[in-house]
């Protein structure tokens, strides 16, 4: 079975500073590994995705995660938070092809402040 | 690529009300999947196609739940005798799989349902 843990259900940061969005998963298989993001009105959209190789993974809009299978972790961060990265965020686990085997955490709500 | 697109964007019933929801996914995928979110969780899935056939359906989705794919591109879910714990929003997604290729989801904006 998988599972996703999202630590901080809100997030707040000023404008400029570090942004990141913890995340703990739970796999008994190699884990897919994703980072979604949803805007208020908006689907969801895929931040950055881990499958295999590389354990730090650079996703669009400067940020990136790093898989740590130790820590069973893939924690989001940008160095510097924008207004317009105010969203929620979704870690999501999967067992490799299938939406139908990806699970979602509760998501973190990003809020910048100026 | 105009993305997935879903119809209606807000659904306001009364209980005991049937309601129908519509997706169109982007034109050349071939997978198409429907979630449900509630407040303060992610996406849980509820049933997904390959093409026209319904390949999986979660425990989440009662009897009172039906989607269909009649043709291999939009798809429809139906809520019959529609209750108050239905209310959530509905999102559908759809993806080009492709052999040796990993899948990737694209996300539609979701039908907001309410009911009273």
């Amino acid at each position: 079975a998988q599972s996703v843990t999202q630590l901080g259900s809100h997030v707040s940061v000023s404008e400029g500073a570090l942004v990141l969005l913890r995340c703990n998963y739970s796999s008994s298989v190699p884990p897919y590994l994703f980072w979604y993001v949803q805007y208020p009105n908006q689907g969801l959209q895929l931040l950055l995705k881990y499958t295999t190789g590389a354990t730090l993974v650079k996703g669009i809009n400067g940020f990136e995660a790093e898989f740590k299978k130790s820590e069973t972790s893939f924690h989001l961060t940008k160095p510097s938070a924008h207004m317009s990265d105010a969203a929620e965020y979704f870690c999501a686990v999967g067992s490799g092809t299938g939406g139908f085997k990806t699970i979602f955490g509760a998501g973190t709500r990003l809020f910048v402040k100026a | 690529d105009t993305g997935v697109s879903q119809d209606p964007r807000h659904k306001i019933t009364k209980r005991g009300q049937n309601v129908t929801f519509r997706c169109d996914p982007i034109s050349e995928h071939n997978r198409l999947y429907w979630y449900r979110q509630t407040l303060g969780q992610g996406p849980e899935f509820l049933t997904y196609f390959q093409n026209e056939a319904q390949l999986e359906k979660s425990r989440l989705l009662s009897d009172r739940f039906s989607a269909e794919r009649p043709k291999g591109s939009f798809s429809t879910l139906e809520i019959q005798r529609t209750e108050q714990g239905d209310s959530a929003m509905y999102l559908c997604a759809s993806s080009l799989v492709q052999a040796g290729a990993n899948e990737k989801l694209f996300f539609g904006s979701g039908t907001q349902l309410s009911v009273l």
